[in-house]
């Protein structure tokens, strides 16, 4: 298994498009989870999924935001109407639950998607 | 809520200096911290993952320390190389949270050779 990989890497869309970005886990991790980081800040949390259930999700994931884990393998964040501000490098991560909840345990990131609105 | 800041936002050091990035978070109920290094335009790699009941972990000229009481972790390396450049980013999750990592801004380092 290579880790964590993402699609596309790099997405340029016009205001109002709707798009879709694709993260495949570490293929035993149960886990997974999105986060989004502008130029020059961390990453802030966006969503996490065990298995298939979406179990958090922040305030940032407005209405226009949806993230699903149909079988508990793969995910797909979908930004609807999209706009400028929506602008950043979207990051998906995965790990295993480790035995004592609700430890994290340690998170594998992909290389991330870059999203450019014209 | 919890508030993670690192100090300094960047750095540049000659090859071969030892150097110490901080990291300190507001919240001292946190199950383990862990340290991130990530390349321009790249993902993120895990460095260091120390465990709330630990107070060090190393790792090749990597050493990172906890100190919980005082919300305060250091990241350490030792004769640093041109390769060392990036940015290193320290996340904790959260007690009473989930499982959402919240991370500091990062500390962005130049290695000149």
């Amino acid at each position: 298994d290579t880790g964590v990989s993402q699609d596309p890497r790099h997405k340029i869309t016009k205001r109002g498009q709707n798009v879709t970005f694709r993260c495949d886990p570490i293929s035993e991790h149960n886990r997974l989870y999105w986060y989004r980081q502008t130029l020059g800040q961390g990453p802030e949390f966006l969503t996490y999924f065990q298995n298939e259930a979406q179990l958090e999700k922040s305030r940032l994931l407005s209405d226009r935001f949806s993230a699903e884990r149909p079988k508990g393998s793969f995910s797909t964040l979908e930004i609807q109407r999209t706009e400028q501000g929506d602008s950043a490098m979207y990051l998906c991560a995965s790990s295993l639950a480790p035995r004592v909840l609700p430890n994290t345990g340690e998170l594998f990131f992909g290389e991330g998607s870059r999203l450019t609105v014209l | 809520k919890q508030e993670v800041t690192q100090i300094p936002a960047a750095l540049s050091v000659p090859e071969g200096e030892n150097l110490v990035l901080n990291c300190s978070f507001t919240d001292s109920a946190i199950y383990n911290l862990q340290w991130f290094r990530q390349d321009p335009g790249k993902g993120l790699t895990s460095l260091l993952l120390i465990q709330s009941s630990q107070r060090e972990q190393t790792s090749g000229r990597l050493n990172a320390s906890l100190d919980k009481s005082s919300g305060r972790s250091t990241l350490y390396i030792a004769a640093s190389q041109p390769g060392d450049s990036a940015t290193y980013l320290c996340a904790v999750p959260p007690h009473n949270a989930g499982n959402m990592l919240t991370f500091g801004g990062g500390t962005r380092l130049m290695v000149k050779p």
